[in-house]
């Protein structure tokens, strides 16, 4: 089992919905990260939490460190937010990032 | 503009071949990363640097090599040794180690004939 799990693998949307991506983790972090990754390869790192919530124009991100659950929300999806969004966690014990796979998104006009 | 490049944006190699990744910063960032990344996958760590001249081995190190002669600089060779070579390559910086935020290039897809 993967120590960090992402879902939906894929996640079609209209344009203007509420998009949620979900992680959970089994290991004890010190940071979480939500990375978007463009179809042309390159990453862009979107938040870095290790409590509460962020939020960042459209973007919402969310942790629950009791829970080893953390949430991404769009409001008001765009077609230019097609990409995949990538959930990696800071490991406690090794100070390493573990990544999840990935979670492709496409919103339709 | 501050940033990390990585050239070039598509290799092709002859099996049997070493080829190098390049992997520029002029962020000042002490800590550099080599990433790899495959289908259906999460991105692995390779190598790390946290300083000029210290290097780490990652998750998979094997078949690769990995120099830090200059801060802003963190060349990846893959060697004939890596077996199954072809994939996606991504560098990355960050201010300090430990995972902080890293900053990434817009890699470098490997493809061995």
């Amino acid at each position: 089992k993967n120590e960090v799990e992402q879902s939906p693998q894929n996640l079609t949307a209209q344009e203007g919905e509420f998009i949620t991506i979900n992680c959970s983790y089994s290991v004890g972090i010190s940071a979480l990260h939500w990375l978007q990754q463009h179809p042309g390869g390159g990453i862009v790192s979107l938040f870095m939490l290790s409590s509460g919530k962020k939020k960042h124009g459209r973007l919402i991100a969310t942790i629950n460190i009791q829970e080893k659950h953390s949430s991404l929300h769009i409001t008001a999806s765009h077609p230019r937010d097609s990409a995949v969004y990538i959930c990696a966690v800071r490991s406690y014990n090794t100070d390493k990032l573990i990544f999840g796979t990935g979670t492709r998104l496409q919103v339709f006009p | 503009d501050g940033g990390i490049t990585q050239s070039p944006k598509y290799l092709f190699r002859k099996e049997g071949q070493n080829v190098t990744l390049s992997c520029e910063q002029n962020l000042n960032h002490d800590a550099m990363y080599w990433y790899r990344q495959d289908p259906g996958q999460g991105l692995r760590l390779i190598y790390y640097s946290q300083i000029v001249n210290d290097f780490q081995k990652g998750d998979i190190a094997e078949g690769y090599s990995v120099s830090r002669e200059k801060k802003e600089s963190f060349p990846l060779t893959v060697t004939s040794a890596q077996k199954n070579p072809t994939a996606f390559y991504l560098c990355a910086s960050s201010i300090g180690g430990g995972a902080r935020l890293q900053y990434f290039g817009p890699g470098t897809r490997l493809t061995v004939l």
